[in-house]
């Protein structure tokens, strides 16, 4: 079975564009949620999605949204980019809510000039 | 607020000596503890759980962790290390019953022959 997959890989925009990545879960996995990993850090929570609802959000500016569609498949979104919004974004999957263990992708490399 | 604290951010062994990644935590309620790994590149692996179960937790690739309620404590150790046992290991905390997860800043685990 496929795992977690993101697209696209690596990415490279300027400062004050927008950015869409996106996340397919593993089959039947119905939660999703999107971390950011600055390097040499560990991941920070941006959001999670159950069901095409909003579950959780973390400290981020509003420049983040985020939406699940009826697929359980997800858009991570980003809006007036920054030199520090370059970074690895992290999807993860889970088959539903609560205290389940999440399955990650490989991520999306974002860098910003 | 939940934390971890990843007490090493560099360890070193040698090929077949003992692993000790140590991990502190912080939490309000009752936690559920995961040790995550991420190779170069790559995204994150789930390696075990902690969950109110079993204190003494056995995960994938020989690795094992200890809960310690009263060190508030959840190392993680491996008899024997291998080469490919290098990459960074992210002890995490989440809520019980909550998809967030809290990473701590990371241990690079260096294996050498």
């Amino acid at each position: 079975d496929a795992g977690v997959t993101q697209s696209p890989t690596h990415l490279i925009k300027t400062r004050g564009q927008q950015v869409t990545l996106r996340c397919s879960p593993i089959s039947g996995h119905k939660s999703v949620s999107w971390y950011q990993q600055v390097l040499g850090q560990g991941p920070q929570f941006i959001f999670q999605y159950y069901e095409k609802e909003e579950r959780g959000r973390g400290n981020f500016p509003d420049r983040f949204s985020a939406r699940q569609f009826p697929n359980y498949s997800s858009e991570l979104n980003v809006n007036a980019l920054l030199l520090g919004d370059s970074a690895l974004y992290l999807c993860a999957s889970s088959p539903r809510d609560g205290n389940q263990p999440q399955h990650f992708g490989d991520g999306t490399r974002l860098s910003i000039l | 607020a939940q934390s971890v604290t990843q007490l090493d951010s560099h360890v070193s062994v040698s090929e077949g000596t003992p692993v000790l990644l140590r991990c502190n935590y912080s939490s309000s309620y009752s936690p559920s503890l995961f040790w995550y790994v991420q190779h170069p590149n790559k995204g994150l692996q789930l390696l075990l759980k902690y969950t109110s179960a079993a204190t003494l937790v056995k995960g994938i690739n020989g690795f094992e962790a200890e809960f310690k309620k009263s060190e508030t404590s959840f190392h993680l150790t491996k008899p024997s290390a291998h080469m490919s046992d290098a990459a960074e290991y992210f002890c995490v905390v989440s809520e019980r019953g909550f998809q967030k997860l809290v990473f701590g800043t990371g241990t690079r685990l260096l294996v050498s022959p």
